[in-house]
């Protein structure tokens, strides 16, 4: 069972085009971490989210933090075929152990 | 330096008989964790531990164990398999239970 919902599930874009996923919980979690996973390898870290209402940008990547601590948002502006992926959120529980949506498989197209 | 290290890379079991998974940790780092990834689902915590000791449990039944070397290398073990237990089993090494873990590619288990 996923504590954490992500959506989409699936998203389909041309390239240049911008995108949002979104991950919502009914639970408040210390911090938010984004992944993503490609196939074949484990997910690889994009960022911490830690305070409520936090924006950070990793180039073309915008992560918000809800208020409450309890939602988040990633964006991608002008989106390019090496960020197809499948993008994971996870809550930071307790002794750091993880807890993940469901991902958004985002595939972006020449 | 090398990242976190899985093997084997692909596994197939038949229902019934035993498995088990190998991860040998970032030099330096004390803490894995392992997870269960089914396909189409995030994954889902198993197991953590911490200096050859188990610091946290998933929601998983006692078919499932593990255990961590002094070398904090660690193994996963499945016993009575079954069809459900087909997934991407993945390792992940940190230097502490709260620092930012770092995940392995992942062994893929297949029971038919």
């Amino acid at each position: 069972t996923q504590l954490l919902e992500q959506s989409p599930q699936f998203l389909s874009i041309q390239e240049g085009e911008n995108l949002t996923v979104y991950c919502n919980s009914s639970s408040v979690f210390s911090s938010l971490q984004w992944y993503r996973q490609e196939p074949g390898e484990g997910p690889v870290l994009l960022v911490t989210v830690v305070t409520g209402g936090e924006v950070k940008k990793l180039k073309r990547l915008t992560f918000q933090f809800g208020d409450a601590r309890k939602d988040s948002s990633l964006h991608i502006t002008a989106a390019q075929p090496g960020d197809t992926g499948l993008y994971l959120c996870a809550g930071v529980g307790g002794w750091g152990k993880l807890q993940f949506g469901a991902g958004t498989q985002v595939v972006v197209t020449p | 330096d090398a990242g976190v290290t899985q093997s084997p890379t692909h596994l197939i079991k038949t229902r019934g008989q035993h498995v088990t998974l190998r991860c040998s940790p970032i030099s330096g780092h004390k803490s894995v964790s392992w997870y269960q990834q089914v396909l189409g689902q995030g994954p889902q915590f198993i197991f953590q531990y911490y200096e050859k000791e188990e610091r946290g449990r998933g929601n998983f039944p006692d078919r499932f164990s593990a255990r961590q070397f002094p070398n904090y290398s660690s193994e996963l073990n499945v016993n009575a398999l079954l069809l459900g237990d087909s997934a991407l089993y993945l390792c992940a090494s940190s230097h502490s239970e709260t620092h930012t873990q770092y995940f392995g590619p992942g062994t893929r288990l297949t029971v038919l």
